[in-house]
């Protein structure tokens, strides 16, 4: 069984400071790992995924995320917000042996503040 | 631009009334594409893997004769909610991997509401 828990529904950060998503997944299998971004009114864009190459992933638009074993976690960071973050984040992680199958968090809404 | 197609954006019908959503890649052939419902404020949730030329497989607990997935062609996927009633309002998410490039895309959703 996989599933995903996002903490915070809401984030809000000033511009430029740290952005930092977080991202717990629990998979008796080893994981996929994901991030998604999504806009409003658009589709659910892929930031970034970790495959079982590097630990540290780094994705589009400055975001990298961390997989971290012994902490089932999967973190998203981004060191300077910029006001065109502003968007949802969804996690996400399926498997090896079901690569297309995802189970998703709840997402989480990134505020921006000028 | 848009590597999946939903249409339509937005629906509004009656309770009782049929409605047909279509889910189309764009530049790929996908024989597998995948269906996710969203309620407000809650995770998007598998709710079946659409398989070309073949029945759809569904997640436990998600009816099969309420939610008809039709997927005829590699690329065009179809999801009708049958008989729909205001529970069935929220909003539907397909997604088709592109197995050549190793990623899965999403549609931009359909916001269902039934009165």
């Amino acid at each position: 069984a996989q599933s995903v828990t996002q903490l915070g529904s809401h984030v809000s950060v000033s511009e430029g400071a740290l952005v930092l998503l977080r991202c717990n997944y629990s998979s008796s299998v080893p994981p996929y790992l994901f991030w998604y971004v999504q806009y409003p009114n658009q589709g659910l864009q892929l930031l970034l995924k970790y495959t079982s190459a590097a630990t540290l992933v780094k994705g589009i638009n400055g975001f990298e995320a961390e997989f971290k074993k012994s902490e089932t976690s999967f973190h998203l960071t981004k060191p300077s917000a910029h006001m065109s973050d502003a968007a949802e984040y969804f996690c996400a992680v399926s498997s090896r042996y079901n690569f297309n199958k995802f189970y998703f968090g709840s997402g989480t809404k990134l505020n921006v503040k000028p | 631009g848009a590597v999946v197609s939903q249409h339509p954006s937005w629906v509004i019908c009656k309770s009782g009334t049929s409605v047909k959503i279509e889910c189309r890649s764009l530049d790929f052939q996908a024989t597998t594409m995948f269906w996710y419902r969203q309620f407000p404020k809650q995770s998007l949730m598998l709710m079946a893997t659409s398989n070309e030329g073949s029945k759809a497989t569904y997640e436990q607990g998600v009816e099969k004769d309420k939610f008809l997935i039709n997927h005829a062609s590699l690329t065009l996927s179809t999801l009708t909610v049958t008989s729909a009633h205001p529970e069935d309002s929220s909003f539907y998410i397909c997604s088709a991997p592109d197995r050549g490039k190793n990623i899965q895309y999403f549609g931009a959703g359909t916001r269902l509401s039934v009165l």
